[in-house]
This record gives structure tokens, sequence and C-alpha cells, in this order.
């Protein structure tokens, strides 16, 4: 068990639909990271907060988006959803925003779009 | 861009030793090692620091030549428990995320 919890476990929505997931970084850790996984594009960063800011965006698309509450814990929101949107999405935390320092991930949601 | 990993799959009995390499077209700072069994999370594994700091398990070895950019994972006496798939995970300066490669599937028979 690595510490970061992740909710819901599994998710099966219908297209156009919009989700949001959430997760809790471990004790005492202030940077959160967000990654999609799908077996096509792999595992991809989509966008790191650290402290409530956001820090780092990667691949992720306009109609996603995720914030950082004051409590740490981390929320993505999908939004229009597309079947092509269904995979893995994992956070992972870590004490400090990098680089260069250890993350730990989440066990993940399995979005699948209808 | 993408680090490439390789081979893409290996099968080996158990005892026998493994090295997955990472190669990336970038210059990194660091470099982090992953495995993950299928439909579950990514487990932490090992980080390797520009500079030549290393981070992680007491029972993995890992190199990173950063002229090359390139690192190896060396799994030795291999255990039935080290079966899944390694993903190594490059950064570079700026902290902008992990770039994960396409991983390499490590099937160990007993």
């Amino acid at each position: 068990d690595s510490g970061v919890t992740q909710t819901p476990k599994h998710l099966i929505t219908a297209t156009g639909q919009r989700v949001t997931l959430r997760c809790s970084p471990r004790s005492g850790d202030l940077s959160v990271y967000w990654y999609q996984q799908s077996l096509d594009q792999g595992l991809q960063f989509l966008i790191q907060y650290y402290n409530g800011e956001e820090r780092a965006k990667g691949n992720i698309l306009e109609r996603f988006s995720a914030q950082q509450f004051p409590d740490l814990h981390s929320e993505l929101n999908l939004s229009s959803l597309e079947l092509g949107d269904s995979a893995l999405y994992f956070c992972a935390s870590s004490a400090s925003p990098g680089p260069g320092t250890e993350a730990f991930f989440g066990q993940g949601t399995r979005l699948t779009v209808v | 861009q993408q680090p490439v990993q390789s081979p893409q799959a290996v099968i080996l009995r158990e005892g026998e030793d493994a090295v997955i390499n990472c190669s990336s077209s970038k210059a990194l700072y660091s470099v982090h090692w992953y495995r993950q069994k299928h439909g579950e999370a990514p487990v932490f594994l090992m980080i390797l620091l520009k500079g030549g700091e290393q981070k992680g398990h007491e029972k993995i070895s890992a190199s990173f030549n950063e002229k090359k950019q390139q690192s190896s994972l060396y799994l030795t006496a291999s255990q039935l428990s080290y079966s899944g798939t390694y993903f190594c995970g490059t950064e570079g300066p700026g902290a902008d995320g992990l770039t994960f490669g396409k991983g390499t599937h490590l099937i160990i028979q007993p």
C-alpha cells in the first residue's frame, strides 16, 4: 500500500458525461500528479500540483481540468467524455515538486466510457 | 520525447538474471524505475539522479550513464514475484513530470 488513495476504483459512464476522480496523497506529501494509462498511449503525464498550485502540465486535454484543495487532496474533472477517454487514471504523490523526487502511485480509477 | 526501452519482453527461469535498458534522446536529470503488475498501480523501485545519487530498493541495482542518457536495471537471481511490466520514467531539469517508456514485460517461470 503506497498510502495514496484514489476513489472511485471503477467508473462506468456514457459519452458526453462529466466525471470527477478524487485523490488523497500520502501523509505529508505536498505534490500530486495525474497520469493516464491506456493500451495505445501507455502511461502519460497529465498535470502536477504542488501545495495547491499548478506546477506542470503534460498532455492534458482542454476537456480535462484538475485542482488541489487546501487539505491537499486533488480532483481530476473529465468532461464531454468520449470513448477514447476510457483508461486507467492514476494519481501519484511526492514530498516535494522535484525534480528527482520519488513519486508513489495510488491504485487508480478505471474509467469506462460507453 | 518518449524513452525507448529494450527488450520489449523477456522470459526467464527462476534464478536467472535480466537487464532492462532505457534510452533517451534528451538531456536527463533523473531516471525512475517502476514495476507494474496487471491492473495494479506502478510500484516505485529506484530513482537515479544526475551526479550519481541513487534511491530505492536494496535488492535492485541500476546504472545511469549521463553522457549517453541511458539507464539499465539489473535483476539478479530473479524470483517469481519479479514478474510484471517494468517502466522507466525520465525527467528533465524542469520538473515537468515523468515521461514513461512503453515498458518491458518480464515473465518468470518456475
